[in-house]
């Protein structure tokens, strides 16, 4: 299972709104709707921000949102804020062979 | 609430085994899902397999299968990993996750195993 793609970086000033892509196959992103979207701070482990594809968990701003078009998903982060700066990765469950996880390779946010 | 708390770093010679423990507090391990993801410096997450509660078994990313293996011991409830013959491209952080079925919602501290002779 080939790791999904996503563009290496993101930057935007405070209050302006970015969007992150994530492109797989119909085989992960495009055949379910079970996307997934982590943030990770320097040293820390990832927090989930966005399940199934637009889910939010409880505690997380609204800020936050998710959505889907075909193989690519698409995580936007509006009011950009200074603790928004992480990296970002997107995950699809798969169960193609076996049920399993796929992550993207990481997208940087720098917050300007 | 569910807390997942990893065992300590560790420093392992190439050819090795490593074995990384999760100890799961706040609900029994019987009623929680754990995998296993790794995250190499400075790259994305990799998952590795856990409990598939569809098929009740454990379920292995094929990159690993024959070299790692996955348990449980419901009595103390943790969860343990290891993963065997390892090389310097084994060195990263290993998470204990909580999986529920499609999307995985908790992570451990993480354990930093570093492989090197």
């Amino acid at each position: 299972q080939s790791a999904l793609t996503q563009s290496a970086s993101v930057s935007g000033s405070p209050g302006q709104s970015i969007t992150i892509s994530c492109t797989g196959t119909s085989s992960d992103v495009g055949g379910y709707n079970f996307v997934s979207w982590y943030q990770q701070h320097p040293g820390k482990a990832p927090t989930l921000v966005i399940f199934d594809v637009t889910q939010r968990p409880s505690g997380v701003s609204d800020r936050f949102s998710g959505s889907k078009s075909g193989n690519t998903a698409s995580l936007t982060i509006s009011g950009l804020q200074t603790e928004d700066e992480a990296v970002y990765y997107c995950c699809s469950y798969t169960s193609t062979s076996s049920s399993s996880y796929v992550f993207g390779t990481g997208t940087r946010v720098t917050v300007l | 609430q569910v807390h997942l708390v990893q065992s300590g770093a560790e420093v392992k010679k190439p050819g090795a085994p490593v074995k990384v423990s999760c100890k799961v507090s706040g609900d029994p391990l019987t009623e929680v899902t754990i995998h296993w993801v790794r995250q190499a410096p400075g790259k994305g997450p990799e998952w590795m397999g856990g409990f598939d509660p569809v098929e009740g078994e454990m379920i292995y990313a094929q990159k690993f299968k024959g070299r790692v293996t996955m348990t449980e011991d419901t009595t103390t409830d943790t969860a343990y990993m290891e993963l065997r013959s390892l090389t310097s491209q084994d060195t990263a952080i290993y998470y204990c996750v909580r999986s529920r079925l499609t999307v995985i919602v908790m992570w451990g501290q993480g354990t930093l195993v570093t492989v090197s002779s």
